[in-house]
């Protein structure tokens, strides 16, 4: 089945610098790739997607970039905030079978 | 709208006792999902459902049934709880077919003891 590997685990950051999350996939039929944040004790809520037709895509200060061809995709959040601090998790599905990454916890220090 | 919905928040099971975690959406969507979260780890699919009468498994499902019973409902049932089944459950639901997404319910923390 499909493995996702997501890197770093913990990643600090001082407010207003940038912050960037890998994340690997194994089977090349993957056509979905999310992006969930979670704070503590709450539900994962998705904050930008990318479909396997489309490379890169922005939402404001959060932008995600999809290589197919090297298996990986990655989170980029600009001018980082204290409340961006959360546990990201990326995800690959292929139709409904959703597998997610480890998580990344991330630190923004004001 | 109440979106996703879960039943009950917490529960602690002996090992061997059984029970059923409910799920509801309101949104009218044709996907849904159960997942475990252990602590340090991501979510990991049990089962999903693609749409109503339709059921299939995921990365982990030993130990789980699961019953679409219309298409707001899903429920996950543990025949024999053991301890390894110590999680937190969340229910999801999406538009359909896996490219769209997932409204995560608040979760349940079920513990085996």
């Amino acid at each position: 089945g499909e493995n996702v590997e997501q890197h770093p685990s913990t990643l600090s950051v001082q407010e207003g610098d940038s912050a960037v999350i890998k994340c690997t996939y194994s089977d090349s039929a993957s056509n979905y790739f999310p992006w969930y944040k979670q704070e503590l004790g709450k539900r994962p809520q998705l904050i930008i997607d990318i479909r396997s037709n489309v490379g890169e895509k922005k939402d404001q200060r959060i932008a995600v970039t999809l290589n197919k061809t090297a298996k990986h995709f990655s989170l980029h959040i600009t001018e980082t905030q204290p409340e961006d601090s959360a546990v990201y998790f990326c995800a690959a599905s292929i139709w409904n079978d959703m597998r997610f990454g480890a998580g990344t916890r991330l630190t923004v220090k004001p | 709208n109440a979106g996703v919905t879960q039943t009950p928040k917490f529960q602690v099971l002996k090992t061997g006792q059984s029970m059923t975690l409910q799920c509801a959406q309101d949104m009218n969507h044709n996907s849904m999902y159960w997942y475990r979260q252990d602590p340090g780890m991501g979510l990991r699919l049990i089962y999903y459902s693609a749409s109503e009468g339709t059921t299939d498994k995921g990365e982990v499902p030993n130990g789980y049934n699961v019953s679409r019973l219309n298409k707001r409902e899903f429920s996950l049932r543990l025949e024999s709880a053991a301890p390894s089944q110590t999680s937190v459950y969340f229910c999801a639901s999406s538009t359909g077919q896996g490219l769209y997404e997932q409204y995560f319910g608040p979760g349940t923390r079920l513990t085996v003891t």
